[in-house]
C-alpha cells in the first residue's frame, strides 16, 4: 500500500461543476506535488508546495487552484475544467525539495470530464 | 537542456527471460540524480532507486540491477528471470535544480518503457 493517499480514485464531473482531490501523507514530508498524467505520457509536474507554501506553478490554467492546509494534506480544487483536463492527477511527496529527494507517489485520481 | 530519452517504447518478454530497459541523460549539471519508477496498471509511480552523479557503482536488488555509465550518460535497468508481477511502465527520471527555485528538485521524466511479461 502506498503511503501517500488520495482520494477519490476516479471522478467524473462536468464543466460547471466545482470538486476537489485530496492527498494525504504521514511520512512527514515537507514538500508535497501535484502531477497531471495524459495517458501514455509521463506525469507533468503542476504544482510544488514546500513548507506547506505554494513554491512552482508550473503555468497551469487557473481552474485548477491548489490548497496545502497543513503539511500532510493537499488539495487540488477544480472548477469549469476542459475535455482536455481529463487525465490522471498524481500526488507525491517528499522528504524536502531538493534535487537529491526522492518523491513518493500515490495512486492517482483518474479524472473525467463530460 | 536537461532530458531523458527511452528510446524502447514497448518490449515484450516471455517470463524467466532477462531484460535491459535502457535510459540516456542529457544535462548541464555536474551534479545531479537519476531514478526509477515503476507504474503498474493501477497508476501508483513506485520509486525503484536513486543513484548521485557521483556514485557509479552498479547496484543489486534481488532481480532488479542498474548500470550506471557516466562515460556514456546512461543508466540502464535490468530485470532478471522476469515475472508476470514486472508487467508495467518503467519511468527513468532525472533531477534537475530549477532556476527559479535554487537547490528545489524538478523531476524530468523519460517517456516511459512499458514492459509486458507473458506466462
Amino acid at each position: 500500500d502506498t503511503e501517500v493517499t488520495q482520494t477519490p480514485k476516479h471522478l467524473v464531473m462536468g464543466m460547471t461543476n466545482k470538486k476537489s482531490l485530496k492527498c494525504e501523507q504521514h511520512m512527514g514530508h515537507r514538500a508535497m506535488y501535484w502531477y497531471k498524467q495524459k495517458a501514455k505520457k509521463p506525469p507533468e509536474l503542476m504544482f510544488v508546495y514546500s513548507y506547506e507554501k505554494l513554491s512552482i506553478n508550473e503555468s497551469v490554467p487557473s481552474r485548477f487552484s491548489p490548497e496545502c492546509p497543513n503539511s500532510s494534506l493537499l488539495n487540488l480544487h477544480l472548477h469549469a475544467l476542459q475535455p482536455e483536463d481529463s487525465a490522471l492527477y498524481l500526488c507525491a511527496s517528499s522528504q524536502g525539495t531538493t534535487v537529491s529527494q526522492p518523491q513518493h507517489f500515490g495512486d492517482g485520481t483518474r479524472l473525467s470530464i463530460l | 537542456a536537461q532530458k531523458v530519452t527511452q528510446a524502447q517504447t514497448e518490449i515484450s518478454v516471455v517470463e524467466k527471460e532477462d531484460v535491459t530497459l535502457d535510459c540516456v541523460y542529457e544535462t548541464r549539471d555536474t551534479t545531479y540524480y537519476l531514478f526509477w519508477y515503476k507504474q503498474p496498471p493501477s497508476g501508483e509511480l513506485v520509486f525503484l532507486i536513486r543513484r548521485n552523479s557521483f556514485d557509479e557503482q552498479n547496484e543489486i536488488s534481488g532481480r532488479y540491477s542498474w548500470n550506471f555509465q557516466k562515460s556514456t550518460s546512461s543508466f540502464n535497468f535490468t530485470i532478471t528471470a522476469s515475472q508476470v508481477v514486472d508487467s508495467a511502465v518503467y519511468f527513468c527520471a532525472l533531477s534537475e535544480a530549477l532556476p527559479h527555485g535554487g537547490s528545489q528538485g524538478n523531476l524530468i521524466f523519460g517517456k516511459g518503457t512499458k514492459l509486458s511479461v507473458k506466462p
